[in-house]
């Protein structure tokens, strides 16, 4: 089973917009990182926030974690066409250095 | 730049075939991963390994094995192909005890297409 789940599955936005997505997990973390994925390619390391953490930036990236609802979010500030990707939240447990990731949100950037 | 090399962007094999998916890395890193990602099921992992001629299996093994004889080199095996293998395969590495703020390095993937 997937431990961490996305929402929405989908988003489509305007450019210039943000856009807000969000990942719910079960279990115990050290820590919890977003990846993004163009079109049948590989996955791209965006950021990692650790469990003692609630709030990290990376340029126009903006993470939060609330390790007592088990769920993150991520902002993308000021959209554009080239964001327009899947995004992936996966989660390291407490275990070890395996990543468990969720199922993804699609996201759409209109020109 | 970390650099995850996988042989192959594209494979067709037929059932019942041994299918070998290579991958390479060449940042000395200890860790690697094989995962597989299905539409609507997201990433699975299938094998990971922490060190040279060591093996952990994921969450989905079964009609996999894999082999680290060399730290830059992942291999995964299909021993017998079928069509429910059918599947974007990604590998990846990571540093053991990983640097603050570094994830996994992602190869471009091999999709595979069992007939």
């Amino acid at each position: 089973s997937q431990q961490g789940e996305e929402d929405p599955q989908a988003l489509s936005i305007q450019e210039g917009e943000n856009a807000t997505m969000n990942c719910s997990y079960k279990t115990s973390i050290n820590n919890l990182q977003w990846y993004r994925q163009n079109s049948g390619r590989g996955l791209v390391h965006l950021i990692l926030i650790r469990s003692n953490e609630r709030e990290k930036h990376s340029g126009r990236l903006r993470v939060t974690l609330d390790t007592s609802k088990k769920s993150s979010s991520l902002l993308i500030t000021a959209s554009r066409a080239a964001d327009t990707a899947s995004y992936f939240c996966a989660t390291e447990g407490a275990a070890g250095n395996k990543l468990t990731f969720g199922g993804g949100t699609r996201v759409l950037v209109k020109p | 730049d970390v650099k995850v090399t996988q042989s192959s962007r594209y494979l067709v094999k037929r059932t019942g075939e041994k299918v070998f998916l290579e991958c390479v890395q060449d940042m000395d890193h200890e860790n690697m991963f094989w995962y597989r990602q299905d539409p609507g099921l997201g990433l699975r992992l299938i094998y990971f390994s922490y060190d040279v001629k060591m093996k952990e299996k994921g969450d989905i093994p079964e009609g996999y094995s894999v082999s680290r004889e060399k730290k830059e080199r992942f291999s995964l095996i299909l021993e017998s192909a079928s069509t429910n293998q059918t599947s974007m395969y990604l590998c990846a590495s990571s540093l053991f005890g990983r640097i603050r703020g570094e994830g996994y390095t992602f190869g471009s993937g091999t999709r595979l297409t069992v007939v």
